[in-house]
């Protein structure tokens, strides 16, 4: 099946430092989702891409739906002891009917 | 306000018990998931459900079983013979299952053996 490849596999930070993740693929995929889970809880939806070369941001959050469609980047900006839990990608495509295939998960720590 | 509740929040199994876990949500939503989370590691689809009496094994479906008799709610079951069954386990929904749609996840139950 598909798989995600997701880097780095955690995080320590200074707060105020900007953050850098990634997600690659072998396949190509239509629609890109990252997600943050905080301990115990369910992930919450950070940011959607629908088209290749889509840049959106979300506050501090900006994210990109890499040219070549296998590959997603969520940028942090200025970070903050609550940006800390585990950021998820997600990816979906039309060979897989929509169903989403999850990266193993970046954790991200933050030390005031 | 809309959203998807899962219950309970902690379940403890015995040996060669069955147990349930619920979800229920109030999104209007037609398609509806389980996935398994492991520490460490992402998440797994179990089952899904595109409509009310309709349901599809995902990835690891083995030692699960699912029914969807109302649109609202889509119960688990973890079988006896899953064995290996703790993990977070989060149920999620969608519009319906299709690409551009976006997961809306409940608060997760994490199920431990005795």
């Amino acid at each position: 099946g598909q798989q995600l490849n997701q880097s780095p596999q955690s995080m320590f930070i200074q707060e105020g430092e900007d953050v850098s993740m990634n997600c690659t693929s072998s396949s190509i995929f239509n629609t890109w989702l990252w997600y943050k889970q905080e301990p115990g809880e369910g992930p919450v939806l950070l940011i959607a891409l629908y088209k290749a070369g889509e840049l959106t941001s979300n506050g501090r959050l900006t994210a990109q739906f890499g040219i070549t469609r296998k590959d997603s980047f969520l940028n942090i900006s200025a970070s903050i002891p609550s940006d800390v839990g585990i950021y998820f990608c997600a990816g979906q495509s039309r060979t897989n009917a929509g169903k989403s295939t999850f990266g193993d998960g970046t954790t991200l720590t933050v030390k005031p | 306000d809309g959203g998807i509740t899962q219950s309970p929040k902690y379940l403890f199994r015995k040996e060669g018990q069955n147990v349930t876990l619920s979800c229920e949500q109030n999104l209007n939503h037609d398609a509806m998931y389980w996935y398994r989370q492991d520490p460490g590691q992402g998440l797994r689809l179990i089952y899904y459900s595109q409509i009310v009496n309709d349901f599809q094994k995902g990835d690891i479906a083995e030692g699960y079983s699912v029914s969807r008799e109302k649109k609202e709610s889509f119960p688990l079951t973890v079988t006896s013979a899953q064995k290996n069954p703790t993990a977070f386990y989060l149920c999620a929904s969608t519009p319906r299952v299709e690409v551009g749609q976006k997961l809306f996840f409940g608060s997760g139950t994490q199920l431990s053996v005795l």
